[in-house]
């Protein structure tokens, strides 16, 4: 079965300082995609970026750029100057659910400190 | 923000009684999902749809059941609600089944 693990539960960082917090998955497709979802407290799931397997690159979105090593199967997130606001849970999940679900992790609670 | 809705936002129930949570999007998306989220798992497939009265099974299926007449709704049904089914339930919806999933509000749902 696929599998997305986070090994962090919690982490905290100070505002404006950078934190980066880690995603492994497993999965024996040679194409797909990975995404982490914030969650507030408000538990909306809000897309914070998204990383398609066979583009080299890693993708940024403003402050928040992943670290993708395919051969690892290692998909991190970096938030750089973090803000009060991205203070919640953030979850790594992949395509690589046979329905076409997503799969996740069990998530990472960060918290930002003034 | 995609167009997704969910109702009721919260819900409390008695053991054994029926419960019915909808899902209404605008978005004219194909793909339809319902999670459940509990503490210590992320959140997990209930039951997915991948078209008007096209629907399967996911991880966590047993006790539910579903019901998609119309592209905008997906309904969820417990049938005879249980204490182990208290949880927080998300749709999401996607233009495919290899794109983004967009999320609805959620619901959370306590099972006395």
């Amino acid at each position: 079965a696929q599998t997305v693990t986070q090994s962090q539960p919690e982490m905290s960082v100070q505002e404006a300082e950078t934190v980066t917090l880690s995603c492994t998955y497993d999965t024996s497709e040679s194409n797909y995609y990975l995404f982490w979802y914030k969650q507030p407290p408000s538990r909306q799931m809000i897309l914070v970026i998204r990383q398609e397997a066979y583009k080299q690159q890693n993708a940024t979105e403003n402050r928040f750029s992943v670290n993708f090593q395919k051969a690892a199967k290692s998909f991190s997130l970096k938030i750089s100057d973090s803000q009060l606001g991205d203070t919640a849970m953030y979850f790594c999940a992949s395509d690589g659910g046979s329905q076409g679900n997503l799969i996740f992790g069990k998530g990472t609670k960060l918290s930002v400190k003034p | 923000d995609a167009g997704i809705t969910q109702s009721p936002r919260h819900k409390v129930t008695e053991t054994g009684t029926p419960v019915t949570l909808r899902c209404h999007q605008t978005e004219n998306h194909r793909y339809m999902y319902w999670y459940r989220q509990d503490p210590g798992h992320g959140l997990r497939l209930i039951h997915y749809s991948y078209g008007v009265k096209d629907t399967d099974k996911g991880e966590v299926s047993d006790g539910y059941s579903v019901s998609r007449s119309k592209t905008e709704d997906f309904l969820l049904t417990l049938e005879s609600a249980t204490s182990s089914q208290t949880s927080v339930y998300f749709c999401a919806i996607s233009e495919s089944d290899a794109n983004e999933q967009f999320f609805g509000p959620g619901t959370r749902l306590t099972v006395l």
